[in-house]
């Protein structure tokens, strides 16, 4: 699966958009782009996915460049409980999910 | 419909005592599989299974086992446990395991091994 990079950290204000980047340069047209997020140690909760298509569902929106090398997940209205590690991840034929470093979203009231 | 439910929450074991965490769920998913997440950092598989009788070793299988009886059920199993597996564990369940399905995990095994 593909490697993805993402800012380690970022702020948000709250009721403001949250804008997370990810880079995925080497994603397989094959791979599709997954978001989770993880709550303070919880279990990672899946948030949407996406192949080629600009996708939107109650939690988010996801957005893939034409070339597919780059996404943003776009949570719209961003709340104190959406304060999590996010982790972009590229998901093709493996049996399993490869989690990175992620991306620590604080939403500062 | 109550998902991937994990039991225990929390445990603490001696080195060398052995021990089973459950997981079950209730969505008649086919891809059942198991992970650890040490202090900071992401998650790394440890096994998992695409069918009941259907077992295959992840990223750091070492010191565990597993089977799959049921659709419903995947435990993991401890041996002779060791410090070096004081971790967070967590059970995911797919459809299929594929790209084409998210994941849905429990609420994570606490495990502490002195």
């Amino acid at each position: 699966d593909a490697k993805t990079t993402q800012p380690p950290s970022m702020d948000c204000a709250e009721g403001r958009a949250a804008n997370l980047p990810c880079n995925h340069s080497t994603i397989s047209g094959n791979e599709y782009v997954y978001w989770y997020r993880q709550i303070h140690s919880q279990g990672p909760q899946y948030i949407i996915h996406g192949l080629k298509n600009n996708e939107t569902n109650e939690m988010a929106s996801l957005i893939i460049t034409e070339d597919r090398k780059s996404s943003t997940l776009i949570l719209p209205h961003a709340t104190l409980r959406d304060t999590a590690v996010y982790y972009c991840i590229g998901h093709g034929s493996a049996r399993q999910l490869t989690f990175g470093s992620g991306t620590q979203l604080t939403v500062l009231p | 419909n109550a998902g991937v439910t994990q039991t225990p929450k929390f445990q603490v074991l001696k080195t060398g005592q052995s021990m089973t965490l459950q997981c079950a769920q209730d969505m008649n998913h086919e891809y059942m599989s198991w992970y650890r997440q040490d202090p900071g950092m992401g998650l790394r598989l440890i096994h998992y299974s695409v069918g009941a009788g259907i077992t295959d070793q992840g990223e750091v299988p070492n010191g565990y086992n597993v089977s799959r009886s049921t659709t419903e059920d995947f435990p993991l199993r401890l041996l002779s446990a060791a410090p070096s597996q004081t971790s967070v564990y967590f059970c995911a369940s797919s459809r299929t395991g594929g790209a084409s399905y998210g994941y849905t995990f429990g609420s994570g095994t606490r495990l502490t091994v002195v």
